[in-house]
């Protein structure tokens, strides 16, 4: 069972640029979440999404973009990439309420570096 | 949105010594998650607690849940370098309304076992 799944692992983009990380699980969970992570800051939110085709803002969604057109993959879109952007990039899963407390299922992370 | 304290931020220590990081929080939460995050990994559940008061054993791990439900603490026994990595505590964010499995992590405690 592979879980959830990120690419890259690490990036190096110039000011600027644009990309999308990729993220996909085979877990048939209905949620989905991008969190980036700052040295000493824990982990902040930035899109989610309840379910194919919804998806909705978190606590720092600016310069972010998301879409959701299958169950499985959520990728997360940086449009004119900022120093600021340089973190890193974790995307999780759950089942649908009911099936757990809100556990959370994380994948291994993308660790992104503007420049 | 409920905002948690971690303590200490960083923790050094011995193989074989005790230790505990606490989370607290003003305000009352509906539940706690704890999770551990090794170094170039994504965090993973070790433990949700619910009932004020409730304890809870993970091997040498000791997780305990304050009586008003506004702390909890993860105790560990005979400190394995194993056990080196950031432990995160999180709650459901309760911003009005259904939390859709959102968390609200605290900012971690990094832990170092030295062997």
């Amino acid at each position: 069972n592979a879980g959830v799944t990120q690419t890259p692992k690490f990036r190096i983009l110039k000011i600027g640029q644009s990309m999308t990380l990729q993220c996909a699980q085979d877990m048939n969970h209905n949620y989905m979440y991008w969190y980036r992570q700052d040295p000493g800051m824990g982990l902040k939110l930035i899109y989610y999404s309840v379910g194919a085709g919804i998806t909705d803002k978190g606590e720092v969604p600016n310069g972010y973009n998301v879409s959701r057109s299958t169950t499985e993959d959520f990728p997360l879109r940086l449009e004119l990439a900022a120093p600021s952007q340089t973190s890193v990039y974790f995307c999780a899963s759950r089942p649908t309420a009911g099936t757990g407390i809100y556990e959370q299922y994380f994948g291994p992370g993308t660790r992104l570096t503007v420049t | 949105t409920q905002l948690l304290e971690q303590s200490p931020q960083f923790l050094s220590i011995q193989e074989g010594e005790n230790l505990t990081v606490y989370c607290n929080s003003s305000s009352v939460f509906s539940s706690l998650q704890w999770y551990r995050q090794e170094p170039g990994e994504g965090p993973v559940l070790l433990v949700t607690v619910v009932t004020g008061g409730e304890v809870k054993k993970l091997k040498r791990l000791t997780f305990q849940f304050g009586d008003a439900r506004k702390d909890s603490s993860l105790h560990i026994t005979a400190a394995q370098p194993g056990d080196t990595g950031l432990y995160l505590c999180a709650t459901p964010r309760r911003a009005g309304g259904t939390s859709y499995g959102k968390l609200t992590f605290g900012q971690g405690t990094i832990l170092t076992v030295h062997p």
